[in-house]
């Protein structure tokens, strides 16, 4: 069973604002990626990290931005929320070295829409 | 470019019949091929995966297929039962690129009594 969780799982806020959307994992995974999805359509990567102070950018481009001081935490962060920020987004976390490499657990998603 | 594709957005199935459904790739450096269930409101939830090194991995009611030279992948449930209408989504990742996984758009498995 993956134990993984975001916060919070749903969000309307103004334009403009500051957001940080969380997501914590207790499998002790070094991986971890951030994906964003609009109905219909499928995911895509906007960020991702091999382990503790490490963090990529994804395919697509986001202006959001990702920390990883801690193993288990990486957080999502758009400094002036838009309403082309409205979206679903969607945390996952998988094993590194584990001959596992193929499988991410994803969280329940965070569904965040911009006024 | 979109490198994972599904071209069926919607499959409609009696149950106990098969379910089959379709993905085609693009890259070739693609290593691992995977397949996702997705509930509205939730997290998509790994089903079954399988290595560009084999063409065939069967878990329980589900086996997924994988045809390589022609860039083809299927994943068949029998029986299919109710409790499996979901949006299923096939993604591929590459070593490469961290495992990063490529989505398809998803198929919408409806399973009727």
């Amino acid at each position: 069973e993956a134990d993984i969780y975001q916060t919070p799982r749903y969000l309307v806020i103004g334009t403009g604002k500051k957001i940080t959307l969380e997501c914590s994992q207790t499998m002790g995974h070094d991986k971890m990626y951030w994906y964003q999805q609009d109905p219909g359509m499928e995911l895509h990567l906007i960020h991702y990290s091999y382990g503790v102070n490490s963090t990529e950018k994804g395919d697509l481009s986001s202006e959001s931005t990702v920390s990883r001081i801690r193993t288990e935490h990486f957080p999502l962060t758009l400094e002036s929320a838009r309403p082309s920020h409205t979206s679903q987004y969607l945390c996952a976390s998988g094993p590194l070295g584990s001959g596992r490499e193929d499988e991410q657990y994803f969280g329940p998603g965070t569904r965040l829409t911009v006024t | 470019d979109q490198q994972v594709k599904q071209n069926s957005p919607s499959l409609s199935v009696q149950e106990g019949r098969i379910s089959i459904l379709n993905c085609d790739y693009t890259n070739s450096m693609f290593d691992y091929f995977l397949w996702y269930k997705k509930y509205p409101a939730e997290g998509p939830t790994f089903l079954i995966s399988i290595s560009s090194i084999k063409d065939k991995n069967e878990d329980g009611r589900f086996t997924v297929f994988l045809n390589k030279s022609a860039k083809h992948l299927s994943l068949h449930i029998v029986p299919s039962q109710p409790g499996d209408s979901a949006v299923y989504f096939c993604a591929a990742s590459a070593e490469n690129s961290g495992y990063a996984l490529n989505f398809g758009k998803g198929t919408s498995l409806l399973v009727t009594p």
